[in-house]
Protein backbone atom coordinates (compact mmCIF):
# COMPACT_ATOMS: atom_id res chain seq x y z
CA UNK A 1 0.00 0.00 0.00
CA UNK A 2 1.13 3.64 -0.79
CA UNK A 3 1.73 5.84 1.82
CA UNK A 4 3.41 9.34 2.66
CA UNK A 5 4.76 10.83 5.48
CA UNK A 6 4.96 14.94 6.05
CA UNK A 7 8.00 15.79 8.27
CA UNK A 8 6.79 18.64 10.79
CA UNK A 9 3.52 19.45 12.06
CA UNK A 10 3.98 23.21 11.96
CA UNK A 11 6.66 24.94 9.87
CA UNK A 12 6.85 28.72 10.67
CA UNK A 13 8.61 31.24 7.74
CA UNK A 14 9.45 35.15 8.17
CA UNK A 15 7.42 36.59 5.30
CA UNK A 16 10.29 36.54 2.32
CA UNK A 17 11.98 33.68 3.08
CA UNK A 18 11.95 30.47 1.78
CA UNK A 19 9.19 27.82 2.42
CA UNK A 20 10.39 24.11 2.11
CA UNK A 21 7.28 21.53 3.19
CA UNK A 22 8.91 17.92 3.73
CA UNK A 23 7.08 14.81 1.95
CA UNK A 24 8.90 11.49 1.58
CA UNK A 25 6.47 8.62 0.32
CA UNK A 26 6.25 4.89 0.04
CA UNK A 27 5.11 2.62 -3.15
CA UNK A 28 6.12 -0.40 -4.45
CA UNK A 29 4.62 0.83 -7.82
CA UNK A 30 5.52 4.43 -9.40
CA UNK A 31 3.80 6.41 -7.47
CA UNK A 32 1.20 9.75 -8.16
CA UNK A 33 1.71 12.72 -6.11
CA UNK A 34 -0.26 15.46 -5.28
CA UNK A 35 0.09 18.85 -3.17
CA UNK A 36 -3.15 20.62 -1.45
CA UNK A 37 -3.51 23.19 0.80
CA UNK A 38 -5.97 23.90 2.78
CA UNK A 39 -7.03 27.55 3.93
CA UNK A 40 -8.85 27.99 7.29
CA UNK A 41 -12.81 26.87 6.87
CA UNK A 42 -12.35 25.43 3.29
CA UNK A 43 -11.59 22.65 1.52
CA UNK A 44 -8.69 21.47 0.16
CA UNK A 45 -7.27 23.02 -3.45
CA UNK A 46 -4.92 20.84 -5.49
CA UNK A 47 -1.62 22.62 -5.67
CA UNK A 48 0.47 20.54 -8.23
CA UNK A 49 1.10 17.07 -9.21
CA UNK A 50 3.52 14.85 -10.03
CA UNK A 51 2.28 11.69 -13.07
CA UNK A 52 4.97 10.85 -14.97
CA UNK A 53 7.70 13.24 -17.19
CA UNK A 54 9.34 16.08 -16.16
CA UNK A 55 10.48 15.99 -12.46
CA UNK A 56 10.10 19.40 -11.37
CA UNK A 57 6.57 20.16 -11.27
CA UNK A 58 5.34 24.09 -11.27
CA UNK A 59 2.25 24.24 -9.46
CA UNK A 60 -0.11 27.31 -8.87
CA UNK A 61 0.79 30.46 -6.29
CA UNK A 62 4.45 30.30 -7.43
CA UNK A 63 4.63 26.32 -5.41
CA UNK A 64 7.08 24.12 -7.12
CA UNK A 65 7.60 20.42 -6.17
CA UNK A 66 10.61 17.80 -7.45
CA UNK A 67 9.80 14.11 -7.91
CA UNK A 68 13.07 12.79 -6.34
CA UNK A 69 13.14 8.80 -6.45
CA UNK A 70 16.44 8.24 -5.06
CA UNK A 71 15.32 9.54 -1.97
CA UNK A 72 11.48 8.91 -2.08
CA UNK A 73 10.66 12.47 -1.84
CA UNK A 74 8.13 15.14 -3.01
CA UNK A 75 9.15 18.37 -1.73
CA UNK A 76 7.56 21.30 -1.67
CA UNK A 77 9.12 25.08 -2.36
CA UNK A 78 8.34 28.37 -2.39
CA UNK A 79 11.10 30.67 -3.06
CA UNK A 80 9.64 33.67 -1.13
CA UNK A 81 6.47 33.10 1.26
CA UNK A 82 3.61 35.36 1.55
CA UNK A 83 1.66 36.08 4.21
CA UNK A 84 -1.61 34.59 2.14
CA UNK A 85 0.46 31.47 1.90
CA UNK A 86 -0.34 30.71 5.51
CA UNK A 87 -2.63 27.41 5.57
CA UNK A 88 -2.17 23.61 6.05
CA UNK A 89 -0.88 21.60 3.53
CA UNK A 90 -0.75 18.01 2.56
CA UNK A 91 0.65 15.62 0.83
CA UNK A 92 -0.75 12.59 -0.93
CA UNK A 93 0.09 9.87 -3.22
CA UNK A 94 -2.08 7.69 -5.24
CA UNK A 95 -1.30 4.52 -6.33
CA UNK A 96 -2.68 1.11 -7.71
CA UNK A 97 -4.86 -1.27 -6.10
CA UNK A 98 -7.27 -0.21 -3.60
CA UNK A 99 -9.44 1.73 -5.47
CA UNK A 100 -6.88 4.27 -6.42
CA UNK A 101 -7.88 6.16 -3.33
CA UNK A 102 -6.13 9.50 -2.61
CA UNK A 103 -4.34 8.57 0.71
CA UNK A 104 -2.84 11.87 2.64
CA UNK A 105 -0.34 12.38 4.82
CA UNK A 106 -0.77 13.89 8.21
CA UNK A 107 -0.58 17.74 6.93
CA UNK A 108 2.00 20.20 7.73
CA UNK A 109 0.93 23.69 9.25
CA UNK A 110 2.20 26.96 7.44
CA UNK A 111 2.80 30.11 8.99
CA UNK A 112 3.96 32.79 7.77
CA UNK A 113 5.61 35.97 10.04
CA UNK A 114 5.92 39.67 9.59
CA UNK B 1 -20.57 28.47 -10.06
CA UNK B 2 -19.36 25.81 -7.60
CA UNK B 3 -18.01 22.45 -9.15
CA UNK B 4 -18.39 20.22 -5.95
CA UNK B 5 -20.97 21.86 -3.37
CA UNK B 6 -22.14 20.48 0.14
CA UNK B 7 -24.89 20.83 1.99
CA UNK B 8 -25.21 21.94 5.21
CA UNK B 9 -22.55 24.06 5.63
CA UNK B 10 -22.91 23.81 9.18
CA UNK B 11 -24.51 20.56 11.13
CA UNK B 12 -24.91 20.81 14.98
CA UNK B 13 -27.48 18.05 16.17
CA UNK B 14 -27.84 15.90 19.33
CA UNK B 15 -26.51 12.15 20.01
CA UNK B 16 -28.49 9.64 18.59
CA UNK B 17 -30.55 11.53 15.90
CA UNK B 18 -29.98 11.07 11.56
CA UNK B 19 -28.79 13.04 10.04
CA UNK B 20 -27.89 13.13 5.69
CA UNK B 21 -25.09 15.65 4.36
CA UNK B 22 -25.61 16.14 0.59
CA UNK B 23 -23.14 16.31 -2.45
CA UNK B 24 -23.24 17.74 -6.10
CA UNK B 25 -20.66 17.81 -8.67
CA UNK B 26 -21.19 19.62 -12.11
CA UNK B 27 -17.80 18.70 -13.49
CA UNK B 28 -19.11 16.01 -15.08
CA UNK B 29 -16.52 13.22 -13.13
CA UNK B 30 -17.36 10.03 -13.05
CA UNK B 31 -16.15 8.91 -9.39
CA UNK B 32 -17.10 10.63 -5.85
CA UNK B 33 -15.57 10.50 -2.70
CA UNK B 34 -16.38 10.93 0.68
CA UNK B 35 -13.52 11.88 3.15
CA UNK B 36 -13.81 12.72 7.12
CA UNK B 37 -11.39 15.18 8.77
CA UNK B 38 -10.86 14.42 12.87
CA UNK B 39 -9.73 17.09 14.73
CA UNK B 40 -6.12 16.65 14.37
CA UNK B 41 -6.36 17.57 10.46
CA UNK B 42 -6.00 13.84 9.65
CA UNK B 43 -7.87 12.95 6.29
CA UNK B 44 -9.31 9.48 5.87
CA UNK B 45 -11.19 7.91 2.48
CA UNK B 46 -14.75 6.46 3.77
CA UNK B 47 -16.41 5.86 0.50
CA UNK B 48 -16.05 6.26 -3.29
CA UNK B 49 -18.53 5.45 -6.38
CA UNK B 50 -17.48 5.04 -9.78
CA UNK B 51 -20.80 5.76 -11.69
CA UNK B 52 -23.20 4.63 -8.96
CA UNK B 53 -21.64 1.97 -8.22
CA UNK B 54 -19.70 1.69 -4.89
CA UNK B 55 -15.70 0.78 -5.54
CA UNK B 56 -14.17 1.80 -2.36
CA UNK B 57 -16.01 0.68 1.25
CA UNK B 58 -13.32 1.03 4.50
CA UNK B 59 -13.90 0.22 7.46
CA UNK B 60 -16.41 2.93 8.35
CA UNK B 61 -19.53 1.93 11.21
CA UNK B 62 -22.68 0.42 9.21
CA UNK B 63 -24.32 3.65 10.72
CA UNK B 64 -22.77 4.96 7.34
CA UNK B 65 -24.31 4.60 4.43
CA UNK B 66 -23.59 6.54 1.11
CA UNK B 67 -26.21 6.69 -1.55
CA UNK B 68 -25.42 7.85 -5.35
CA UNK B 69 -28.28 8.12 -7.29
CA UNK B 70 -26.64 9.38 -10.36
CA UNK B 71 -23.15 9.87 -11.28
CA UNK B 72 -23.55 14.07 -10.06
CA UNK B 73 -24.76 13.06 -6.74
CA UNK B 74 -23.39 11.07 -3.51
CA UNK B 75 -25.24 11.58 -0.33
CA UNK B 76 -24.34 10.34 3.28
CA UNK B 77 -26.90 8.89 5.81
CA UNK B 78 -25.77 8.76 9.53
CA UNK B 79 -27.60 6.95 11.75
CA UNK B 80 -27.85 6.99 15.90
CA UNK B 81 -25.33 9.73 15.79
CA UNK B 82 -22.52 9.26 18.20
CA UNK B 83 -19.99 11.97 19.69
CA UNK B 84 -17.19 10.75 18.08
CA UNK B 85 -18.54 11.12 14.28
CA UNK B 86 -17.86 14.70 15.13
CA UNK B 87 -15.56 15.63 12.31
CA UNK B 88 -15.79 17.90 9.28
CA UNK B 89 -17.06 15.65 6.16
CA UNK B 90 -15.68 16.43 2.45
CA UNK B 91 -17.51 15.40 -0.97
CA UNK B 92 -14.90 15.08 -3.77
CA UNK B 93 -14.84 14.12 -7.14
CA UNK B 94 -12.19 12.83 -10.10
CA UNK B 95 -12.57 12.81 -13.52
CA UNK B 96 -11.58 8.72 -13.39
CA UNK B 97 -10.52 6.41 -11.18
CA UNK B 98 -7.56 6.45 -12.81
CA UNK B 99 -4.53 7.08 -10.77
CA UNK B 100 -3.42 10.43 -12.47
CA UNK B 101 -6.31 12.43 -11.83
CA UNK B 102 -6.28 15.04 -8.52
CA UNK B 103 -9.64 15.78 -6.48
CA UNK B 104 -11.85 18.69 -6.55
CA UNK B 105 -12.94 18.92 -3.06
CA UNK B 106 -15.98 20.56 -2.05
CA UNK B 107 -16.01 22.62 0.56
CA UNK B 108 -16.53 20.59 3.64
CA UNK B 109 -19.61 19.91 6.12
CA UNK B 110 -19.03 20.78 9.74
CA UNK B 111 -21.09 18.08 11.57
CA UNK B 112 -20.99 18.56 15.66
CA UNK B 113 -23.23 16.02 17.73
CA UNK B 114 -23.96 17.46 21.43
Amino acid sequence: AQSVTQLGSHVSVSEGALVLLRCNYSSSVPPYLFWYVQYPNQGLQLLLKYTTGATLVKGINGFEAEFKKSETSFHLTKPSAHMSDAAEYFCAVRGAGGGNKLTFGTGTQLKVEL
Amino acid sequence: DTAVSQTPKYLVTQMGNDKSIKCEQNLGHDTMYWYKQDSKKFLKIMFSYNNKELIINETVPNRFSPKSPDKAHLNLHINSLELGDSAVYFCASSPRTGVGYGYTFGSGTRLTVV
